[in-house]
């Protein structure tokens, strides 16, 4: 609906391992951010992802990393999954990367880690 | 203390009831308010900006005060299809889109 897809939409794995999200931009939007929601919780700011490089992070610690390509498709990796780390992952872009306000968001990536 | 604090609710209503959620952020410096209503297991999209005037779209009223840093959305005859849970949000600015998300009030209206 909003245009941005997120793969895979579930998956399980066990602490220790390694994950790699991916995310569709919506056609036109050059600016891509990732967001970890935690069950009850809001979405948090992980990092922002413009013209293929990292331009804001939140309080996440350098296990959880990402990339941007020129089509402006983008990854989110995670390596040395915790149990806390399940959570949903949402991706979201927007047309610029300054403060709008109006992100769209895909479906997100349901990690669980046993 | 968190940066954006909701009451969770769950708020229970019938259809057709006004309601109220209110929100509080702590950093003074937030330039931009949202809603943003994310519906059972989906993805949260924006319902609305909210203005330092007040501004209204149909049923929807929000309201910020800036000395309080508050914020507040009022919800009129409420329909069924408005059981969502709501998120206030803010954001500051310095070159990039970072949203700053409360937990979330769960509104249920009921028949």
């Amino acid at each position: 609906e909003t245009g941005v897809t997120q793969s895979p939409t579930h998956l399980i794995k066990t602490r220790g391992q390694q994950v790699t999200l991916r995310c569709s931009s919506q056609s036109g939007h050059n600016t891509v951010s990732w967001y970890q929601q935690a069950l009850g919780q809001g979405p948090q700011f992980i990092f922002q992802y413009y013209r293929e490089e990292e331009n804001g992070r939140g309080n996440f610690p350098p296990r959880f990393s990402g990339l941007q390509f020129p089509n402006y498709s983008s990854e989110l990796n995670v390596n040395a999954l915790e149990l806390d780390d399940s959570a949903l992952y949402l991706c979201a872009s927007s047309l610029v990367a300054g403060n709008t306000g109006e992100l769209f968001f895909g479906e997100g990536s349901r990690l669980t880690v046993l | 203390r968190k940066e954006v604090e909701q009451d969770p609710g769950p708020f229970n209503v019938p259809e057709g009831a006004t309601v109220a959620f209110n929100c509080t952020y702590s950093n003074s410096a937030s330039q931009s308010f949202f809603w943003y209503r994310q519906d059972c297991r989906k993805e949260p999209k924006l319902l609305m900006s909210v203005y330092s005037s007040g501004n209204e779209d149909g049923r929807f009223t929000a309201q910020l005060n800036r000395a309080s840093q508050y914020i507040s959305l009022l919800i009129r005859d409420s329909k069924l299809s408005d059981s969502a849970t709501y998120l206030c949000v803010v954001s500051f600015s310095g070159g990039y889109n970072k949203l700053i998300f409360g937990a979330g009030t769960r509104l249920a209206v009921h028949p």
